[in-house]
């Protein structure tokens, strides 16, 4: 079972670009997952970011696609997440996670990363 | 976008108790509902997947049943671990959604 670790800065100012990263371990990234980022606002509902292909590929959630990034590095293991022109709705727990099996359900978590937009 | 709804949106209950919580998805999503569970601070956890699979490691008291539009979780017998929030989520199309939530608390 892979397991998954979230790394970044906790604060980001307004307007700013907000960078995370997934270190993937304990297996290899191409055998058939995506590899997914989604975010909680304190106190709120889970909501889906956008995943990316071993290959490149990618899908995004349409309100945020116009801001967001999804990359992979397959040699180091790892994908990131970029989020531009960020405001405090932005603020939000961020967790990767692995969507498997013909993409249908998310199996496994990184412990998530607390991200603050202010000033 | 496939909106989920859940009831009730919290519940109180004792160990040992069974408890149900329902799932409703906006359109028909066939048997793609998966369940999770989180506690504060911590990162969901998967439950069941397509509607009544348990997921490998968790313990059978967890069921899950349901197709097309409406789905239930049932645990059998709370323990007090389960004490936690429990989503509902939708892999059948894209934007992939989450239900708001029932927190199952003593």
């Amino acid at each position: 079972q892979v397991q998954l670790q979230e790394s970044g800065p906790g604060l980001v100012k307004p307007s700013g670009t907000l960078s995370l990263t997934c270190v993937v371990s304990g297996g290899s990234m191409n055998t058939g997952q995506w590899w997914t980022w989604l975010r909680q606002p304190p106190g709120k509902g889970l909501e889906w970011i956008g995943e990316v292909y071993h290959s490149g590929s990618t899908n995004y959630n349409p309100s945020l696609k116009s801001r967001v990034t999804i990359s992979v590095d397959e040699s180091r293991n790892q994908f990131s997440l970029k989020v531009t022109a960020v405001t405090a709705a932005d603020t939000a727990s961020y967790f990767c996670a692995s969507l498997s099996n013909g993409r249908s359900r998310f199996d496994n978590w990184g412990p998530g990363t607390l991200v603050f937009v202010s000033s | 976008d496939i909106q989920m709804t859940q009831s009730p949106p919290s519940l109180s209950a004792s160990v040992g108790d069974r408890i149900t919580i329902t799932c409703r998805a906006s359109h028909i999503i066939r048997h793609y509902l998966n369940w999770y569970h989180q506690k504060p601070g911590k990162a969901p956890k998967l439950l069941i997947y397509r509607a009544s699979s348990l997921q490998s490691g968790v313990p059978s008291r967890f069921s899950g049943s349901g197709s097309e539009t409406d789905f239930t979780l049932t645990i059998s017998s709370l323990q007090p671990e389960d004490f936690a929030t429990y989503y509902c989520q939708q892999s059948f199309s894209t934007p992939f959604t989450f239900g708001p939530g029932t927190k199952v608390d003593i």
